[in-house]
């Protein structure tokens, strides 16, 4: 599964968007992009995944860039309840290979 | 509801007593997972199981044992556990092991051993 880096740390006002951006520069075509995040010692909480398409669900949007080599979690409207480390993942879709939690990006949401 | 849970929440033992973390699962999953997480090195995978009576090591799997005799439950063993293995474990699922599923993770247990 392909590697992403992570920018170790972002603040974000309560109420404003908070966009979180991952570089998977050496993704291949078969390789989704999946996010999940972690609040403090809680167990880690899928959030969103997607191919080539932007997706959008309850909970954020994550947008892809034509070429696939980055993507952005997107949280509309941040609150403090969104303060965790998040995670960006690559998985190919037929891979069997365990899931890869880098260091992620820890979002402090500030009032 | 849909979810992972584990038992025990929190555990405070003493080296050498061999202890059991129980995970379960009610989504009908076919993969589980155990992973450990320490300040600084992320999480780290220790066991896996594909399906019933299908287990594989991960990447730290020594003083760890698991089963999985049925598809809902994969419990963690430690037979002689160890200062060491002192850390925040957490079980997921995922309906098959494959990239195009996501996981569930368990809410955690946190071991110490003494």
């Amino acid at each position: 599964d392909a590697k992403t880096t992570q920018p170790t740390s972002m603040d974000c006002a309560e109420g404003r968007a908070a966009n979180l951006p991952c570089n998977h520069s050496t993704i291949s075509g078969n390789e989704y992009v999946y996010w999940y995040r972690q609040i403090h010692s809680q167990g880690p909480q899928y959030i969103i995944h997607g191919l080539k398409n932007n997706e959008t669900n309850e909970m954020a949007s994550l947008i892809i860039t034509e070429d696939r080599k980055s993507s952005t979690l997107i949280l509309p409207h941040a609150t403090l309840r969104d303060t965790a480390v998040y995670y960006c993942i690559v998985r190919a879709k037929t891979s069997y290979d365990k899931v890869i939690f880098g260091p992620g990006t820890s979002l402090s949401v500030i009032p | 509801e849909a979810q992972v849970t584990q038992n025990p929440r929190y555990l405070i033992t003493v080296t050498g007593k061999k202890l059991t973390v129980t995970c379960s699962q009610n989504m009908n999953h076919e993969y589980m997972s155990w992973y450990r997480q320490d300040p600084g090195l992320g999480l780290r995978q220790i066991y896996y199981s594909m399906n019933v009576e299908v287990t594989d090591k991960g990447d730290v799997p020594e003083g760890y044992k698991v089963s999985r005799k049925e598809k809902r439950n994969f419990p963690l063993i430690l037979e002689s556990p160890s200062p060491n293995q002192t850390s925040l474990y957490f079980c997921a699922s995922s309906l098959t092991g494959q990239g195009s599923y996501e996981q569930y993770f368990g809410p955690g247990t946190r071991l110490t051993v003494t």
